[in-house]
Parts: structure tokens; sequence; C-alpha cells
């Protein structure tokens, strides 16, 4: 079954504008990670936030964790065409097996 | 991190028939894991492969319809077995180092069933 929730779903923006997508989880995580996917294929990893984190950044991503609130951020800054995929959150929870268990996705699209 | 061969990248079954995917990695891993993403969805687990024994599967999932091979530390085989329209999906091979943070997809089995 999905842990998280991610919204919105679909998200279309101007070239050079911000993105946000903003994912929601039920259990205690040990941390939580956001891929990407390009054409329904291969994740690609992107960034991976430790549940005693508020705040990482790698280029021009940034992500939130409010563990109060069971909720993460993603934002791309100055978007490009290329930033064009699905965008998934992904939880490890703190009992049980290693194992990621993904939220619905957003797919972004960035117009030129 | 590690670098996953997944084949087929793709085929086209009849109903009634089996499929066996294949994942190869190229170093040893400690834990792997089989995903299913069907048309328009997000990934769900289908189980986790354990070297050496029966794998762990995830509700909804059973050994007879997605039977699990891993003989060593470094590949595993998903067969999705009696295949009808609605295993029509991607299904994805991931591998882990270090337990609960990095994790590698393969580049996943694109499977119509028609």
């Amino acid at each position: 079954s999905q842990q998280g929730e991610e919204d919105p779903q679909a998200l279309s923006i101007q070239e050079g504008e911000n993105a946000t997508m903003n994912c929601s989880y039920k259990t205690s995580i040990n941390n939580l990670q956001w891929y990407r996917q390009n054409s329904g294929r291969g994740l690609v990893h992107l960034i991976l936030i430790r549940s005693n984190e508020r705040e990482k950044h790698s280029g021009r991503l940034r992500v939130t964790l409010d563990t109060s609130k069971k909720s993460s951020s993603l934002l791309i800054t100055a978007s490009r065409a290329a930033d064009t995929a699905s965008y998934f959150c992904a939880t490890v929870l703190i009992q049980g097996a290693q194992k990621l268990v993904f939220g619905q996705g957003t797919r972004l699209t960035i117009n030129p | 991190s590690a670098v996953i061969s997944q084949k087929p990248s793709r085929d086209i079954c009849q109903r009634g028939t089996s499929l066996t995917i294949q994942c190869q990695v190229d170093s040893q891993v400690t834990m792997m894991f089989w995903y299913r993403q069907q048309p328009g969805q997000s990934l769900t687990l289908i189980a986790t492969a354990n070297q050496g024994s029966e794998a762990t599967y995830e509700s909804g999932f059973v050994i007879d319809k997605f039977p699990i091979s891993r003989p060593n530390l470094t590949f595993s085989t998903l067969t999705v077995s009696n295949m009808s329209p609605e295993d029509s999906s991607i299904y994805l091979c991931s591998v882990s180092f270090s337990s609960g943070l990095g994790y590698t997809f393969g580049s996943g089995t694109r499977l119509t069933v028609v």
C-alpha cells in the first residue's frame, strides 16, 4: 500500500519558474527520499533527508521535512524543460524491513 | 552506487504464459526488491528478494503468481505467471547497499499482455 500522498498530482509551469511538490506520509520514518522518473522508466535518486533533518539542498533542489506534520516538500528552482518528469517521494520506515514505500507522484511539465 | 542490468527491457506476451525478468548487479548488495508500476501509477513493492531463502511478499502479492529467486548476492529473477492483460505494467528491480539509505533502480521491464 502507498505510504504517501503527493500533491499536486500534476503541475504545469513556465520555464524559469519554481516548482513545489508536496508529500505527506502516515507512519514514523527513518528517512524520506525523492526520485525522478522520465518516460515511465528507471528512477533516479535525487535527494535523501533523514528524520532528524529539517532542510537539505542539492543544486537547484531544496527539500524540507516536517516530522510533526508528517510532510515533506521538494522545490525545484529556475525550472528547465529537462525537469519535465514524474517526481516521487518515498519513505523508509523506522520499524520493519528497510524497504522504500512510494507516494503517488507528481507529474511535472515545464513549458518552454 | 550499483549498476543494474535488467532484462528484458520490454516484451509482449500472450495471456496464460509466463515471463521471467532478470536483475543482475555489478557488485554484491544487501537487499534486492521487485516493484510493479501500473500504467500512470506509482511504484508498488511486490516483494523483497532474500538470498538463499523464500522472498518476503507484500500484501496482495503471492508466490504462485510472482515467484522470485535470489541464488546469490548479485542476481535475482521475478517471474510473472499465468499472465493476464491486468499484469501489463513496468516491473523494476531495486537494490540497496546500506540499509535504508541508498537505493538504485534498474531501467525496468515494460510488459504488455495481449
